[in-house]
């Protein structure tokens, strides 16, 4: 079973769309991400949250919205597409445990493709 | 958290251990090293972290400095398929800053046969 699945795999959008990936874990983790990588390939966190809650906000655009209904799920909604939006995107999660360090596992990976 | 410094792009011949370095000088006593890797098309893979001490696991092994500022991923016996984008992270314990992975521009190792 994939630990981290990202649905769907390839998304192609004309600009002004609005667009949802989702994202599912199986792993029991209480913490999930998401990251975006662009084109010069830097990855760059977006949101993060646990248990639910947003924890993680790095400057992101409002026209981006997660949803978390819970803990195993954390999509993400995107309003009106901009050709800038264009990237590949990651959902990771971890165990988020104040007393040891854990790592985190990353999704496949959407690239989305803005026309 | 610390920045890092890694080496643009590396090569290795199959079968040869492969060293990836990694500056990580302005690193303070909370912060953890960890390494992951992005093979072509697909998403980032944890290899090992460490604090102060060397560790090994399945996968490699890391070597850090007396003085912390600087660390080694060291890959045994390197295949074809370790060909991937190297990162090499300074991240503080814990926390809800935790999983907040500030990845730099990383080590693109090659391995050739």
């Amino acid at each position: 079973d994939t630990a981290v699945s990202q649905t769907p795999k390839y998304l192609v959008t004309q600009m002004g769309n609005d667009k949802s990936i989702k994202c599912e874990q199986n792993l029991g983790h209480d913490t999930m991400y998401w990251y975006k990588q662009d084109s010069k390939k830097f990855l760059k966190i977006m949101f993060s949250y646990n248990n639910k809650e947003l924890i993680i906000n790095e400057t992101v655009p409002n026209r981006f919205s997660p949803k978390s209904p819970d803990k195993a799920h954390l999509n993400l909604h995107i309003n009106s597409l901009e050709l800038g939006d264009s990237a590949v995107y990651f959902c990771a999660s971890s165990q988020d445990d104040l007393i040891m360090n854990t790592e985190a596992f990353f999704g496949q990976g959407t690239r989305l493709t803005v026309v | 958290d610390a920045k890092t410094t890694q080496p643009t792009s590396m090569d290795c011949a199959e079968g040869r251990a492969a060293n990836l370095p990694c500056n990580h000088s302005t690193i303070s006593g909370n912060e953890y090293v960890y390494w992951y890797r992005q093979i072509h098309s697909q998403g980032p893979q944890y290899i090992i972290h460490g604090l102060k001490n060397n560790e090994t696991n399945e996968m490699a092994s890391l070597i850090i400095t007396e003085d912390r500022k600087s660390s080694t991923l060291i890959l045994p016996h390197a295949t074809l398929r370790d060909t991937a984008v190297y990162y090499c992270i300074v991240n503080r314990s814990g926390g809800t800053s935790y999983g907040k992975l500030t990845f730099g521009q990383g080590t693109i190792l090659t391995v050739h046969p």
